[in-house]
């Protein structure tokens, strides 16, 4: 069955470093997200990614954060300065149809980002 | 803006018995998604069920059902004779126009 993967599962990283967390979205899909989720805290969206441009951010996303669909199969997320407070489990997501709405969006196994 | 509420931050249920977890939500849009994910241990988010707005039939998927409650904005999940593996995390989320809204999460322990 197809799946959504990203890399690395667990990042440790120094305050102050830029990180590129990766996901490989399942082939045929063209709708992308982040989401983020703080331990013990509820999951919060990113950011959502269509037609190679950013089609909805959310206020967490600001401009420490960057997108990008470098190869066509890849989907990165970059953090370019990280602080304490970006320590999460960081989901990519995938969905499928062009009209998106109420489609299953396919989740990856996240990547947990320590900042030290 | 659309917002989710999960007023049960932890919830037990023994083997076998049936148990319901509740959720709210808030949207201003006429045509959305709810659904319900299960985030066991591993922390990867899993699909349980989803209903359609439109839909006044309650979703139904094995052992779990929604409660659907459109004029009330309340959309629970229920699940029918619990079993060890359903111990995890779930969350509540609606979708509106692309992402999805999660809810803070009820953690559900299964006594043996």
């Amino acid at each position: 069955e197809p799946e959504v993967t990203q890399t690395p599962s667990h990042q440790v990283t120094q305050m102050g470093q830029e990180v590129i967390l990766r996901c490989v979205p399942i082939s045929n899909h063209l709708y992308f997200y982040w989401y983020r989720q703080i331990l013990g805290q509820k999951v919060e969206f990113l950011v959502s990614f269509y037609n190679n441009e950013i089609s909805e951010k959310s206020e967490i996303f600001d401009d420490q954060f960057s997108v990008e669909r470098p190869d066509g199969s890849n989907f990165t997320l970059k953090i370019r300065s990280t602080k304490l407070e970006d320590s999460a489990m960081y989901f990519c997501a995938s969905s499928e149809e062009v009209s998106f709405f109420g489609t299953e969006a396919f989740f990856g196994q996240g990547t947990r980002l320590t900042v030290v | 803006a659309q917002t989710v509420t999960q007023s049960q931050p932890e919830m037990s249920v023994q083997e076998a018995e049936t148990v319901t977890l509740s959720c709210t939500y808030d949207t201003s849009e006429s045509d959305y998604y709810l659904f319900w994910y299960k985030q066991p241990p591993s922390r990867q988010m899993i699909l349980v069920i989803r209903q359609e707005a439109y839909k006044q039939q309650n979703a139904t998927e094995n052992r779990f059902s929604v409660n659907f409650q459109k004029a009330a904005k309340s959309f629970s999940l229920k699940i029918s004779d619990s079993q060890l593996g359903d111990a995890a995390m779930y969350f509540c989320a609606l979708q509106g126009a692309q992402k999805l809204v999660f809810g803070q999460g009820t953690r559900l322990t299964i006594n043996p």
